[in-house]
This record gives structure tokens, C-alpha cells and sequence, in this order.
């Protein structure tokens, strides 16, 4: 298992381009989730989906879009970079299912995004 | 309003030494407590997840104590490793992962 996969690792944007930032999870997990991650500030979460199909805004979630057309991508799309979306961002998937395993969550490596 | 604050901000230990990180929240409802291991670089690992009726967990030299009735939680660390330097992140959930985070606590283990 390649756990969750995102890509790209870093990029660099101009204000106003547009670019999205792909995610994917081989562990057939229903629920995934976008953070971002900025100095001094927890981790905040932006979108969410529980399958397919189902998505919903999270705490941070203006200036991003997101969809779930399979159960193993979820792509993060920003629409017109601004300078306030420079961040770590994060991706992470986790079942739904009774018990203790449902309140795991697994974490991708990052995309370091820097707008300019 | 929900906050999780974690103390010290950084801290500095030798090879060896035990230490142990501290976790305040002000959550409502309280589902569980997380502590997650961020690598520089990486994303955060989960060490433990603690519900309600537990108050102490282990993952291997890390243990994690929760007392709810005061709104606290550790993470100790015995032995220490030059592999421990990370930031250490308290997370307190609501429900279903709907979670609070804290600001972290970066560890740096010296030879």
C-alpha cells in the first residue's frame, strides 16, 4: 500500500493562476479530508467528503474547490491563487467504520505552496 | 470556543533524557484525545488516540496519560532518540473527525 499520495511535492504560483493539487489514497477508505498548515496555527480543515459523490466546506474553505468522483481521489482545486494561500497543505483518508479504527487518520506527505 | 494549547513551544533535550509534553484543551463534546509525530517535512503520524474511559496509552518509548476531569494530557517520552525530533501534535476531537488542533511542540533530541 502506497498509503495517501499527493502531488505536486512544491509549487510556485503566480496571484491569479489557477492550479490543483491532487490527492489519492489506495486504502479504499471512505472519508478524506484537506488541511492546511500554517506557522504558529494548527492544522485547519478546508473540504471534506465521506464517499463519493458527497462533499462539504470545512473551517477554511473560501477560495478552494474540491469533488470525489472515485473513492480514491480528491483533488484540491484553487481557483485564483492569492498570497494568503501560501501554506502546507495536507490530504488524509480514513474509514468509516465502528470501533476505535474509524478515528484513525492518515496523513499524505504535504504540497508546500508558495503564491507570489 | 474550542482550543487545544500545548506547552513548551520547543524544547531542547540530550540523547537519553525522558521528557514529557503537555496538552490543555477547552473542547465540548470531548470524543478523543490524538497525539500525532510530525517529521520535518512529512505529515503528521498518529502515536495514540485516547477516549474518555482511558487515561494512560503506550506506543513503544511514547506514553500518553489523559486526565479528563481536568483537561489535561501528556506525552512522555522515555529514552529519547535522535529519530524523536518532530513536532508532537495534541488533537482533541468533538466527533467524527471533527478535530482541534494544537500549534505542536518542536522537539529537537541533541547528541
Amino acid at each position: 500500500n502506497a498509503g495517501v499520495t499527493q502531488t505536486p511535492k512544491f509549487q510556485v504560483l503566480k496571484t491569479g493562476q489557477s492550479m490543483t493539487l491532487q490527492c489519492a489514497q489506495d486504502m479504499n477508505h471512505e472519508y478524506m479530508s484537506w488541511y492546511r498548515q500554517d506557522p504558529g496555527m494548527g492544522l485547519r480543515l478546508i473540504h471534506y467528503s465521506v464517499g463519493a459523490g458527497i462533499t462539504d466546506q470545512g473551517e477554511v474553505p473560501n477560495g478552494y474547490n474540491v469533488s470525489r468522483s472515485t473513492t480514491e481521489d480528491f483533488p484540491l482545486r484553487l481557483l485564483s491563487a492569492a498570497p494568503s494561500q501560501t501554506s502546507v497543505y495536507f490530504c488524509a483518508s480514513s474509514p468509516i467504520s465502528p470501533g476505535l479504527a474509524h478515528y484513525e487518520q492518515y496523513f499524505g506527505p504535504g504540497t508546500r505552496l508558495t503564491v507570489t | 470556543k474550542n482550543q487545544v494549547e500545548q506547552s513548551p513551544q520547543s524544547l531542547i533535550i540530550l540523547e537519553g533524557k525522558n521528557c514529557t509534553l503537555q496538552c490543555n484543551y477547552t473542547v465540548s463534546p470531548f470524543s478523543n484525545l490524538r497525539w500525532y509525530k510530525q517529521d520535518t517535512g512529512r505529515g503528521p503520524v498518529s502515536l495514540t488516540i485516547m477516549t474518555f474511559s482511558e487515561n494512560t496509552k503506550s506506543n513503544g518509548r511514547y506514553t500518553a496519560t489523559l486526565d479528563a476531569d481536568t483537561k489535561q494530557s501528556s506525552l512522555h517520552i522515555t529514552a529519547s532518540q535522535l529519530s524523536d525530533s518532530a513536532s508532537y501534535i495534541c488533537v482533541v476531537s468533538t466527533g467524527f473527525q471533527k478535530l482541534v488542533f494544537g500549534t505542536g511542540t518542536r522537539l529537537l533530541v541533541s547528541p
